[in-house]
């Protein structure tokens, strides 16, 4: 079966920077995605790492360490807006559906 | 306007009743998922479907019944609805293939309370 490790809550200011770990076990690796959801509302996607290495879309970037079964979100330049619950998923059955965290609390302040 | 909804976003009923929520998208999508979210727990697979007519169970289908007799239709049924499964449902989709760099869509839920 699959399970996946990330801290509950993450605080920090606006402007800052902060990393939400997450690591997983999981019988067949198929990638590392994560989610934003705002207020208990429809989860959207954020990023997918295949392989090792980092991919950056914005301020945005995300970390994958296959050897290490650990990856990481990292949020920039953190805003307001970025106060949200943050999700790590790993494939399930092949790849085909995800199965995610429990989530990840960020809650950012002026 | 294309996407995914579901229905209804809010329901409340009795235990024993059967509870059926809808999701629908139109984006031809050929994978479908249902989840549960509960405090504590994030988001939970209840059942998924590769295409019309093939489900696959997730990580908690105990209680709940699925169909897909049409790519863009994807009900969930509670067939005696119980106290534990009040939650928030999520219906998402996403595009063909096995790759999960093919994001899942989200809706926008159902918040089910059983009393």
């Amino acid at each position: 079966g699959q399970s996946l490790e990330q801290p509950s809550e993450v605080t920090a200011v606006e402007g800052a920077i902060v990393q939400i770990n997450c690591t997983y076990q999981t019988s067949g690796f198929y990638g590392l995605s994560w989610y934003q959801q705002h207020d208990g509302g429809a989860p959207t996607f954020l990023s997918y790492n295949a392989l090792d290495g980092l991919e950056e879309t914005g301020r945005f970037s995300s970390f994958l360490s296959r050897s290490d079964s650990y990856g990481y979100l990292l949020l920039q330049e953190l805003q307001m807006k970025d106060s949200a619950s943050y999700f790590c998923a790993v494939g399930h059955q092949a790849g085909t559906a995800l199965i995610f965290g429990k989530g990840t609390t960020l809650s950012v302040s002026s | 306007d294309a996407g995914i909804t579901q229905s209804p976003r809010y329901k409340i009923t009795e235990t024993g009743r059967q509870v059926t929520l809808m999701c629908h998208q139109t984006w031809s999508h050929s994978y479908m998922f249902w989840y549960r979210q509960d405090l504590g727990h994030g988001l939970r697979l209840i059942y998924y479907s590769a295409a019309a007519d093939i489900t696959d169970k997730g990580e908690v289908p105990d209680g709940y019944v699925v169909s897909r007799s049409k790519t863009e239709n994807f009900p969930l049924t509670l067939e005696s609805a119980t106290r534990s499964q009040t939650s928030v449902y999520f219906c998402a989709s996403r595009a063909t293939g096995t790759a999960l760099n093919q994001p899942q869509h989200f809706g926008d839920g159902t918040r089910l309370s059983i009393l």
